[in-house]
């Protein structure tokens, strides 16, 4: 059973608000990722950390940030929300030094509606 | 542009058949695969994967396949259960390259009992 939480589940907040989405593992993985899910559509990386204060972005642009200050914690923010970042958020962490992408463990997701 | 893609949004098998799920690349670069499996409301968990040495993979009943000729693998779940009722997505990565996954848009299996 993997060991990675997300928070909030969901949140529905309105436009202009600032949001963090939190996000912890306790597995000592150094490789952490958010990807963003829309229905029915694919998981896009919008963005990945190899480590402490390593951050990346992803495939897909992001108005959000993140940080990497410790290993087990990787939150993201947006400053001020607007109705297009409504979207399924989901946190992932890896085992580094594998030499492969391999499995990802996921969080449960944070669903944010912005109105 | 899509390099992963599930052109079967959704499959439906009846309990005890066999569930043939497919998935087609177009990056020659991939060499490594992997299948998830989610639930609504929960996050994706790790199915089984297959690296490009490979054409076959087992796990109990999941058993993906790779034609690395025709860039297609399928995960074929034998006998399905209703408990196999779940969105799965097919994914992708690079060995030699930035080792990040690219996703698939997902098939959506529902198990008939």
């Amino acid at each position: 059973e993997a060991d990675i939480y997300q928070t909030p589940r969901y949140l529905v907040i309105g436009t202009g608000k600032k949001i963090t989405l939190e996000c912890s593992q306790t597995m000592g993985h150094d490789k952490m990722y958010w990807y963003q899910q829309d229905p029915g559509m694919e998981l896009h990386l919008i963005h990945y950390s190899y480590g402490v204060n390593s951050t990346e972005k992803g495939d897909l642009s992001s108005e959000s940030t993140v940080s990497r200050i410790r290993t087990e914690h990787f939150p993201l923010t947006l400053e001020s929300a607007r109705p297009s970042h409504t979207s399924q958020y989901l946190c992932a962490s890896s085992e580094a030094g594998q030499g492969l992408a391999g499995e990802l463990f996921f969080g449960e997701g944070s669903r944010l509606t912005v109105l | 542009d899509q390099q992963v893609k599930q052109n079967s949004p959704s499959l439906s098998v009846q309990e005890g058949r066999i569930s043939i799920l497919n998935c087609d690349y177009t990056n020659s670069m991939f060499d490594y695969f992997l299948w998830y499996k989610k639930y609504p409301a929960e996050g994706p968990t790790f199915l089984i994967s297959i690296s490009s040495i490979k054409d076959k993979n087992e796990d109990g009943r999941f058993t993906v396949f790779l034609n690395k000729s025709a860039k297609h693998l399928s995960l074929h779940i034998v006998p399905s259960q209703p408990g196999d009722s779940a969105v799965y997505f097919c994914a992708a990565s690079s060995t030699r390259g930035n080792e990040k996954l690219t996703f698939g848009t997902g098939t959506r299996l529902t198990i008939i009992p």
